[in-house]
């Protein structure tokens, strides 16, 4: 069965520190990585996806993440951490094989302090 | 990139009643999913809505209770039906990513009193 974890529930860092979120994954088929943010009472962002090429991807807000196919992981990475950056974030992985379908992490819970 | 529009944003409904959430995406796709956020968790897949066939249900998801309706390539509706408190949740709709990523909906909150 698909599964991802997201083995931290919560982390906290320091404003300006850097940041990295774990996310490891078992999936069947070749697949398709996301990572989302979702602030509190708002929807769900994208921040970066990865589908192939290049194994270190660039997103938005400075959030960059590196596919390692022998560790199934697709960990999030920020060098320097801003206080708006507190927020839930979410791995997700997909597969055209599963129909499309997205499984998610459990989240993790990113708080900053000043 | 796809423009999801959820209605209603929220609402509080009495148990026992039922509550249609709207989903009107901006461009036709093939494939709408469903997806449910219990309080404090993460998202779960409902059901995937094709146009012109029957909703296909995850596991421990049921038509009876979540009815879904996709009349053509840029609209869909999920009904939570009979509900109770446990259904109070953020529903969410999805659509498929064809190249890019997958969008997803603002989202309706859920409170059932």
């Amino acid at each position: 069965a698909q599964s991802v974890t997201q083995p931290d529930i919560h982390i906290t860092v320091s404003e300006g520190a850097s940041l990295e979120l774990r996310c490891n994954y078992s999936y069947g088929a070749t697949p398709y990585l996301f990572w989302y943010v979702q602030s509190p009472g708002q929807g769900l962002q994208l921040l970066l996806k990865y589908f192939s090429g290049d194994t270190l991807v660039q997103g938005i807000k400075g959030f960059e993440a590196e596919f390692k196919r022998s560790q199934s992981s697709f960990n999030l990475r920020k060098p320097s951490v801003h206080w708006s950056d507190a927020a839930e974030y979410f791995c997700a992985v997909g597969a055209r094989e599963y129909g499309n379908k997205l499984v998610f992490g459990a989240g993790t819970i990113l708080r900053v302090k000043s | 990139s796809a423009v999801i529009s959820q209605k209603p944003s929220r609402d509080i409904c009495q148990r026992g009643t039922s509550l249609t959430i709207q989903c009107q995406v901006d461009s036709q796709v093939t494939m709408m999913f469903w997806y449910r956020q219990q309080p404090g968790q993460s998202l779960t897949l409902i059901a995937t809505a094709n146009q012109g066939s029957e909703a296909t249900y995850e596991s421990g998801f049921v038509i009876d209770k979540f009815p879904i309706s996709r009349p053509n390539l840029t609209f869909s509706t999920l009904t939570v039906s009979n509900m109770s408190p446990e259904d109070s949740s953020i529903y969410l709709c999805s659509v498929e990513w064809p190249n890019t990523e997958a969008f997803f909906g603002q989202g309706t909150r859920l409170t059932v009193v």
